[in-house]
């Protein structure tokens, strides 16, 4: 078993629908909790970044974390074709003053016109 | 203010062969990380410096090695290259527990 597990997808939702992009992790160190979008043929963006158990809010993001079920959601409101891409989950551990993550291997998003 | 940059952009390489990799961190940043993304998959963490030194290490085998220099840029190497290392190689520059990632340097081996 892996320790971050994501869906591959594709995910294809119609422009303006909410998305809900999802992982689980079996790992209960982990501590910080990431989401990056990553276009075709670019690296990563860190979109999301959270702490704690509960609900973060940036724009029409919020990224959901429920430690005791080891699931962490994103979801995207009114959905945009620009927001086509693969969306990474990434957790990690503190080590020592070192954040490396642990990347799930990315869901596909498209959102058609 | 520039972000992470890596060179070359991509290039095509013949098993058995070796090749280096250069990544510029992000003004301000002393610390950077490699990563290999295979098609498909999350980036696979390889090596962190710091401080010109390997602070941590993922599950790579010797062929990956790497330096820091003094102006805080980095290079990776691969020898004896695999036909299993074709990968998308990124470079990120960290920041605590944020990593901005450069665009990447595609490898193909042949």
């Amino acid at each position: 078993q892996k320790e971050v597990e994501q869906d591959p997808g594709p995910l294809s939702v119609p422009e303006g629908a909410i998305v809900s992009l999802n992982c689980t992790y079996s790992n209960s160190a982990f501590q910080y909790f990431m989401w990056y979008r990553q276009y075709s043929r670019k690296g990563p963006e860190l979109l999301m970044y959270t702490y704690s158990s509960g609900n973060k809010e940036d724009g029409r993001f919020t990224a959901q974390v429920d430690k005791s079920s080891k699931y962490i959601s994103l979801f995207i409101r009114d959905s945009q074709p620009s927001d086509s891409a693969t969306y990474l989950c990434a957790m990690s551990v503190s080590s020592g003053g070192s954040y490396i993550p642990t990347f799930g291997r990315g869901t596909s998003l498209i959102v058609h016109p | 203010d520039a972000g992470v940059t890596q060179s070359p952009t991509h290039l095509i390489k013949t098993r058995g062969q070796q090749v280096t990799l250069r990544c510029s961190p992000k003004s301000g940043h002393d610390t950077v990380s490699w990563y290999q993304q295979a098609l498909g998959q999350g980036p696979q963490f390889i090596f962190q410096y710091y401080e010109e030194e390997e602070r941590q290490r993922g599950n790579f085998p010797d062929r990956f090695s790497g330096h820091q220099f003094p102006n805080y840029s980095s290079e990776l190497n691969v020898n004896a290259l695999l036909l299993g290392d074709s990968a998308l190689y990124l470079c990120a520059s960290t920041s605590s527990y944020e990593q901005y990632f450069g665009p990447g340097t595609r490898l193909t081996v042949t």
